[in-house]
């Protein structure tokens, strides 16, 4: 089945605590996105990948990393969560950027920081 | 600068009436569009989208859209809603003339809708 996973699906920490979620895509796209889903602000992109090795800083990056070593997978990493991280993450990938192509998104990883 | 607007932040229906959440947007260029759905506790589905051709657009679930140029508008319609279409909708943009940063899609804030029996 195709699919965009992410885990945790649930996540309780502390401030400063550094933390990883991680999304894998089956889909052998190229185009990976993270956003960030918060009350009255709709999504908003985090960070994106246009292919291995290839990411960009999207519209809020502030206080995130993101990697993409291969084509399946794009985690987002946390170096020192903060309290105002506290949102739902949603994981993204469609089979290329700046296209027509519709975004496949996974089932998303809420996150609180206390 | 893209951007999107849901002017309704929650849309009341009735079941078995039509139902419309509306999406304008504005882009330097020619604009693909695209409606996503998303149900408690999951993530985005997308619905339909719009990118060339005829302005009526067919999507899942009876879901159409019809993109208007003159209004850059790209309203979501079904001519009878179901209690089951209760969910958050989301409008997006994307403009077909850049790639990069600027080719990414551009969300709306969403509208609930809630369909009554």
């Amino acid at each position: 089945e195709a699919q965009v996973t992410q885990n945790p699906r649930y996540l309780i920490t502390v401030t400063g605590k550094k933390l990883t979620v991680t999304c894998s895509q089956n889909m052998n796209h190229e185009y990976m996105s993270w956003y960030r889903q918060d009350p009255g602000l709709g999504l908003r992109q985090i960070y994106y990948s246009m292919n291995v090795e290839v990411t960009d800083k999207g519209d809020v990056p502030e206080g995130y990393k993101v990697s993409r070593k291969e084509k399946r997978n794009f985690p987002l990493i946390l170096e020192s969560p903060s309290p105002n991280q506290t949102s739902l993450y949603f994981c993204a990938s469609s089979f290329q950027t700046g296209a027509s192509y519709e975004q496949y998104f996974g089932p998303g990883t809420r996150l609180t920081v206390t | 600068a893209q951007s999107v607007a849901q002017p309704e932040d929650q849309v009341n229906v009735a079941e078995g009436n039509p139902l419309t959440v509306k999406c304008t947007y504005s882009v330097s260029g020619n604009p693909y569009l695209f409606w996503y759905v998303q149900y408690p506790n999951r993530g985005l589905q997308f619905l339909l989208k719009y990118i060339t051709g005829d302005n009526l657009v067919k999507g899942s679930y009876g879901f159409e859209a019809e993109f208007n140029k003159s209004q850059t508008s790209f309203h979501l319609k079904k001519p009878s809603a179901l209690v089951s279409d209760s969910a958050l909708y989301f409008c997006a943009v994307r403009d077909r003339n850049y790639g990069g940063s600027q080719g990414n899609l551009i969300f709306g804030k969403g509208t609930k809708l809630s369909v009554k029996p």
